[in-house]
């Protein structure tokens, strides 16, 4: 089993839909949950962050933790074509810098 | 402003030479790692640092090096380049307890 699981897509919503993205993760002492975007040829770039239970808001963007079924996801409100691009879900445990990435998802907005 | 930068962004080098990439940041963050991306694998982590003169193995450290002598720099060697090697490496850094920031990558092809 992958540490952090992610559907590859890709994932098509049209313009102005909600876009929700899934990641699971297996090791129950993850503490730090990331949200990145990449678009195409460039490096990643973070999007949002969450460590607590429950939702974080940030513009169109929500991240959704619960850590009792072990599962993030990010929400994108208002989907625009500038959001297609790969989002990447990041873990990391407990007094550890270091991240575990998915294989990212593939979303594209469909105008 | 404070960044991030790899050197050089494309190279093109043949088995058996030694190769170094460099990544600098003037963030000033304890923290730095080395990743590889590979279609269907995602990001992986080679070697990470949470400070000068501390150098730790990643997932798939085999056949890379790293040192660090200062905070701004964690340069990576390929001892000996392989065509497995051929990939593109993302250099990230972050303070304690804080996200981690990506370089814009070095495209390394090994011919």
């Amino acid at each position: 089993q992958k540490e952090v699981e992610q559907n590859s897509g890709p994932l098509s919503v049209p313009e102005g839909a909600i876009a929700s993205l899934n990641c699971t993760y297996s090791d129950r002492g993850s503490q730090s949950f990331f949200w990145y975007r990449q678009y195409s040829g460039k490096s990643p770039e973070l999007i949002m962050f969450i460590y607590s239970n429950g939702d974080k808001e940030d513009g169109r963007f929500t991240a959704q933790l619960n850590k009792a079924s072990q599962y993030v996801s990010l929400l994108i409100r208002d989907s625009q074509p500038s959001d297609s691009a790969t989002y990447l879900c990041a873990v990391n445990l407990f007094g550890n810098e270091k991240l575990t990435f998915g294989t990212g998802t593939r979303l594209t907005i469909i105008p | 402003d404070a960044e991030i930068t790899q050197s050089p962004r494309h190279k093109i080098t043949e088995t058996g030479r030694q190769v170094t990439l460099a990544c600098h940041q003037t963030w000033n963050h304890n923290n730095m790692f080395w990743y590889r991306q590979d279609l269907g694998h995602g990001l992986r982590l080679i070697h990470y640092s949470y400070g000068v003169q501390d150098t730790n193995k990643g997932e798939v450290s085999d056949g890379y090096s790293v040192s660090r002598s200062n905070t701004e720099d964690l340069p990576l060697t390929l001892e000996s380049a392989a065509s497995s090697q051929t990939s593109v490496y993302f250099c990230a850094s972050s303070d304690f307890g804080q996200p981690q920031h990506f370089g814009d990558g070095t495209r390394l092809s090994i011919l």
